[in-house]
């Protein structure tokens, strides 16, 4: 099966940092990739659809790119509400497997 | 707005059924993909399967020999079950809806704990 990983798996960011995460494949998924944020006794959230695509209502500080194996979200300036778990998810085999994700904390 | 609310026992015994219900409002459910994700405590999300309008279901291999998700469009519901369960399907569990033109988990529910324990 596919295996996910996302780097780092934790990272200390300040208000208007840059923010990069990778998520990583073992196999090609073309752009078969969203992102999730997830604040703690929440559902997640779904920020980027098809590895590229802005879901309707996230702010645009958020976007994301790649395809293949190599996936990036990137928060342009981050925000207080920013601060999260971001999971990675492929829809392209059977188990639609969500990465370990990264959780963004304040520095 | 399109709501999805999880509902059903939150404690399971070693070796019986988990038996959840989602129930859609604000949207019809005979449309999109509908999906069951779990979240074990502390952990990382886990697919488990979704279903179609018309009944058509896939599920995450790992978990298919146990999981049955089905479909009641004249409730608004579809509805999740787990046999043989163990304490490694204690989880807070999520019901979500897929966006229309990609699988992409767009709607979410609050989720429900459910525990496994004697």
């Amino acid at each position: 099966d596919i295996q996910m990983t996302q780097s780092p798996s934790s990272l200390s960011a300040s208000v208007g940092d840059r923010v990069t995460i990778t998520c990583r494949t073992s196999q090609s998924i073309s752009s078969y990739l969203n992102w999730y944020q997830q604040k703690p006794g929440k559902a997640p959230n779904l920020l980027i659809y098809a590895a590229s695509s802005l879901q309707s209502g996230v702010p645009s500080r958020f976007s994301g790119s790649g395809s293949g194996t190599d996936f990036i979200l990137t928060i342009s300036s981050l925000q207080p509400e920013d601060f999260a778990t971001y999971y990675c998810q492929q829809t392209y085999s059977n188990s639609r497997a969500f990465g370990p994700g990264t959780k963004v904390d304040i520095k | 707005q399109v709501q999805l609310q999880e509902s059903g026992s939150g404690l399971v015994k070693p070796s019986e059924t988990l038996s959840l219900t989602c129930t859609v409002s604000g949207a019809s459910i005979s449309s999109h993909y509908w999906s069951w994700i779990r979240q074990p405590p502390g952990k990382g999300l886990e697919w488990i399967g979704h279903i179609s309008h018309s009944g058509n279901t896939n599920y995450n291999p790992s978990l298919k020999s146990r999981v049955t998700i089905l479909v009641d469009t004249s409730k608004s519901q579809f509805s999740l079950k787990v046999t043989s369960v163990t304490a490694a399907d204690t989880a807070v569990y999520y019901c979500a809806r897929d966006r229309l033109d990609h699988e992409a988990l767009e709607i979410w529910g609050q989720g429900t704990v459910v525990t496994v324990s004697s």
